[in-house]
């Protein structure tokens, strides 16, 4: 089983939708969860991140964690064709000596 | 822009050649790590430097290596180049290699390997 997993998507959303982007993960005693954001022929930059479990917000975007599940969400607002992109989750894994990331989700938001 | 940066932008290579990734952390930043990013695979750690030692190994093949120089500058090194070896090779640097610190991301270097 992988530590992380995500859905690849892609996944078209109008403007102004409500997008949930998703990972599970598989180990319980993780503690720490971030995702980061990828435009186009750009590398990662950090997004969010959050502790343990519950909500996050940061303008138009929240983090949700549900350790029960070990399920993690990050929702945008009022998407914004500038929110295209690939989002990918991580966390800290390998007895935290590495983060592991999702595979990505990709984004696009149409005008 | 993150501050790291990261040459070439593209590398246009052999099968069985050697080639070598350049990365410059973010002023300031004491550790580097190597990532790869392949369409089927995703972001993959490869390695982790911290102040000139490695601190972190992750699915980096035998025929990868790196390092990281006093100034702080960490190189990749990839031999006996294989076409599966083909993809994006990022940089990261992070200011204490710590596993909550946030990780700043370079442009990115493109191997095709033909």
């Amino acid at each position: 089983q992988k530590e992380v997993e995500q859905d690849p998507g892609p996944l078209s959303v109008p403007e102004g939708a409500i997008v949930s982007l998703n990972c599970t993960y598989s180990n319980s005693a993780f503690q720490y969860f971030m995702w980061y954001r990828q435009y186009s022929r750009k590398g990662p930059e950090l997004l969010m991140y959050t502790y343990s479990s519950g909500n996050k917000e940061d303008g138009r975007f929240t983090a949700q964690v549900d350790k029960s599940s070990k399920y993690i969400s990050l929702f945008i607002r009022d998407s914004q064709p500038s929110d295209s992109a690939t989002y990918l989750c991580a966390i800290p894994s390998g007895g935290y000596q590495k983060v592991t990331f999702g595979t990505g989700t990709k984004l696009q938001v149409i005008p | 822009d993150s501050g790291v940066t990261q040459t070439p932008k593209h590398l246009i290579t052999a099968t069985g050649q050697r080639v070598t990734l350049r990365c410059s952390p973010r002023s300031g930043d004491l550790s580097v790590y190597w990532y790869q990013q392949s369409l089927d695979q995703g972001l993959q750690f490869l390695i982790q430097y911290y102040n000139g030692e490695e601190r972190a190994k992750g699915n980096i093949l035998e025929r990868f290596s790196a390092q990281q120089f006093p100034d702080l500058h960490s190189e990749l090194n990839l031999s006996s180049l294989e076409l599966g070896d083909s993809a994006l090779y990022f940089c990261a640097s992070s200011l204490a290699g710590g596993h909550t610190d946030t990780q700043y991301f370079g442009p990115g270097t493109r191997l095709t390997v033909l």
